[in-house]
């Protein structure tokens, strides 16, 4: 089974903090992705990465960045943590396959409140 | 900007029945379309995939797939509480980065007993 896992279920954090956020994936996957979920809002898309060192911005980067050196890890990074980054923040990762079978295993999430 | 639409619900269904869940999607060129269920507070798990037009069983699940309309649906037959969840539908993102998928807003479905 594919297991990605996040460093925290639970997260408060002080307003002004950087925050960091891991996700690993032991599946030998290309592609993470970090999504936050608001309600009413779905999922959106932070940032993704396809491979070592490779980035991409999604719908909402500001106020976020990632990083990625290993290719099991991807962590995301809340460089002047805000109260409108209080989030439930979910990490995903997807074999490269092209086109097809693209389903995507998500971890367990990380509920960050910013106070 | 392609997108993913659902009927955000919620959907009330006596135990016993048939929930049926729609999606419709923008992108013509897509081509793998996923049903997820997110229990509240939990992450998303997969529960089907389908490919190509028609239908896909599994259990207590059908997915339908309908190309031409851009149109996919899952069926949940005999639903119980436990099937009472968000159930989020999501396309590749064809043409767009490999191994992205757009992922609609959710339909709250509720199974009462």
């Amino acid at each position: 089974d594919v297991k990605v896992t996040q460093s925290s279920r639970y997260l408060v954090k002080r307003t002004g903090e950087k925050v960091f956020l891991e996700c690993v994936q032991d599946m030998d996957h290309e592609n993470m992705f970090w999504y936050r979920q608001d309600p009413g809002l779905g999922l959106r898309l932070i940032y993704f990465s396809y491979d070592v060192k490779m980035k991409e911005k999604g719908d909402i980067p500001e106020g976020y960045s990632v990083s990625r050196e290993k290719k099991e890890r991807f962590s995301l990074i809340l460089e002047s943590a805000s109260t409108n980054q209080t989030s439930m923040y979910l990490c995903a990762s997807t074999r490269d396959r092209g086109w097809t079978n693209t389903e995507a295993f998500f971890g367990q999430g990380t509920r960050l409140t910013v106070v | 900007q392609k997108e993913v639409e659902q009927n955000s619900g919620p959907l009330s269904v006596p135990e016993g029945a048939i929930a049926s869940l729609n999606c419709t999607y923008s992108d013509r060129g897509s081509q793998s379309f996923f049903w997820y269920r997110q229990y509240s507070g939990k992450s998303p798990e997969l529960i089907m995939f389908i490919y190509s037009n028609g239908d896909k069983e599994d259990g207590r699940f059908t997915a339908q797939l309908n190309k031409a309309s851009q149109y996919v649906s899952l069926l949940i037959r005999d639903s119980q509480p436990s099937d009472s969840a968000t159930y989020l539908c999501a396309v590749n993102d064809y043409g767009g980065s490999q191994g992205n998928l757009i992922f609609g807003k959710g339909t709250k479905l509720s199974v009462k007993p």
